[in-house]
């Protein structure tokens, strides 16, 4: 089946204590990034990477880092979490090969971090 | 970038087809319209897209104005099931999404 999978879905922190957030797509995807939900401000893109070892910020890429050592994964980290980091967050992976307009975002089913 | 408009909610009876209106009156000739939905706190599902000509497929249809600047997405039989916040985007590509408030709809029994 395919799907983009997460890791942990609910996560509870103290502040600075580095955490990652693991993300794994099994449809071969050359594009994956990084979402935040929060409360009346939609979802906001942290970073997207194009293919392995190309990565890119987006709106909000303050204090995350990512990684695209393997197509497959793309790990969120947070260094050193802060309360102003928990949100909900969402991993997503589409193809582009061929037309990128064409292209359809996958995404996973949400990672709920608290960071106390 | 395009901004969009959508009402803030919609109500649907069950059965009925809901159509859910959204105004991009500054799209540009490259920018396509995007539907995806969002069913609780699930991650966002892709609906349809479409460019100018209007496209159907076994969820929706997206109907695209001839001018492109609105377009209405079309759930032909909406069931209890189809209760979900809908975002409608503008962009050239998948890229860099930017999803706003969207349109909660609610379907009724």
């Amino acid at each position: 089946e395919a799907q983009v999978t997460q890791n942990p879905r609910y996560l509870i922190t103290v502040t600075g204590k580095k955490l990652t957030v693991t993300c794994s797509q099994n449809m071969n995807h050359e594009y994956m990034s990084w979402y935040r939900q929060d409360p009346g401000l939609g979802l906001r893109q942290i970073y997207y990477s194009m293919n392995v070892e190309v990565t890119d910020k987006g709106d909000v890429p303050e204090g995350y880092k990512v990684s695209r050592k393997e197509k497959r994964n793309f790990p969120l980290i947070l260094e050193s979490p802060s309360p102003n980091q928990t949100s909900l967050y969402f991993c997503a992976s589409s193809s582009l090969s061929g037309s990128r307009e064409t292209g359809e975002l996958f995404f996973g089913e949400g990672s709920r971090l608290t960071v106390l | 970038d395009a901004k969009t408009t959508q009402p803030t909610s919609m109500d649907c009876a069950e059965g009925r087809a809901a159509n859910l209106p959204c105004n991009h009156s500054t799209i540009s000739g490259n920018e396509y319209v995007y539907w995806y939905r969002q069913i609780h706190s699930q991650g966002p599902q892709y609906i349809i897209h479409g460019l100018k000509n209007n496209e159907t497929n076994e969820m929706a249809s997206l109907i695209i104005t001839e001018d492109r600047k609105s377009s209405t997405l079309i759930l032909p039989h909406a069931t209890l099931r189809d209760t979900a916040v809908y975002y409608c985007i503008v962009r050239p590509t998948i890229l860099d999404m930017r999803f706003g408030a969207g349109t909660r709809l609610t379907v009724k029994p």
